[in-house]
């Protein structure tokens, strides 16, 4: 196990909800990446945060955001949900670029399982 | 916008057979390719593969990463049923530690 610990594990939404999944990172790691697995496909990148801020992102919609906090850790929001944002989520921690470490593997939590009815 | 595709998208052996997974991509300023296991939810991390390191092994599974052809292999002999699961590769890029995934490879080793 790679001690990145999300929550929860599962969740059933309704359409035009709003959720907040959580994640913990590897402890020592100061970066946390945020990824969407649809059924039968590879993760998509949503964004990533380091230092509390955002540091990059994918081509997902404003409804999906995040935070970090000064232990790392870190929170996805999803807004208005839609029947196609089921998926995997999946959190990944690594140390940062900016820490002098290029090329740093990242480590994934086990996900979290949403599904919008 | 990068890009990684991997092949085959399933793939049937048994047991003791020796199977390579591929992957390609396309990636601007690219850093680094790396391979994961997927057997239920998490990716579990295989290798790394950079320009300095384009050769890893451990253990049955070894890669190889090829920047001519822009392209790696992933190789694993000596089959078991516990190495049934969905290989994902991806690359790193220009975008910080953003990566980019293939749609990975769906391997069942049978008895």
């Amino acid at each position: 196990e790679t001690g990145v610990t999300q929550s929860p594990t599962h969740l059933i939404k309704t359409r035009g909800q709003q959720v907040t999944l959580r994640c913990s990172s590897q402890s020592g790691h100061n970066t946390v990446s945020w990824y969407q697995q649809a059924l039968g496909q590879g993760p998509q990148f949503i964004f990533q945060y380091y230092r509390e801020e955002e540091n990059g992102r994918g081509n997902f919609p404003p409804r999906f955001s995040g935070l970090q906090f000064p232990n790392y850790s870190s929170e996805l929001n999803v807004n208005a949900l839609e029947l196609d944002d089921s998926a995997l989520y999946l959190c990944a921690s690594s140390f940062s670029l900016a820490s002098g470490r290029e090329n740093n593997e990242q480590f994934f939590g086990p996900g979290t399982r949403l599904t919008v009815l | 916008e990068d890009k990684v595709v991997q092949s085959p998208l399933s793939l049937v052996v048994h047991e003791g057979d020796t199977v390579t997974l591929n992957c390609s991509y396309e990636v601007t300023n690219f850093r680094s390719l790396l391979w994961y296991k997927q057997e239920k939810k998490a990716p579990t991390f295989l290798f790394m593969l950079t320009s300095s390191g384009i050769e890893k092994k451990s253990g049955r599974l070894s890669s190889i990463l090829d920047k001519k052809e822009l392209s790696s292999i992933l190789n694993i002999t000596a089959t078991q049923t516990g190495d049934s699961a969905i290989y994902l590769c991806a690359v790193r890029g220009n975008a910080g530690n953003m990566l980019t995934f293939g749609g990975g490879t769906r391997l069942m080793v049978k008895p």
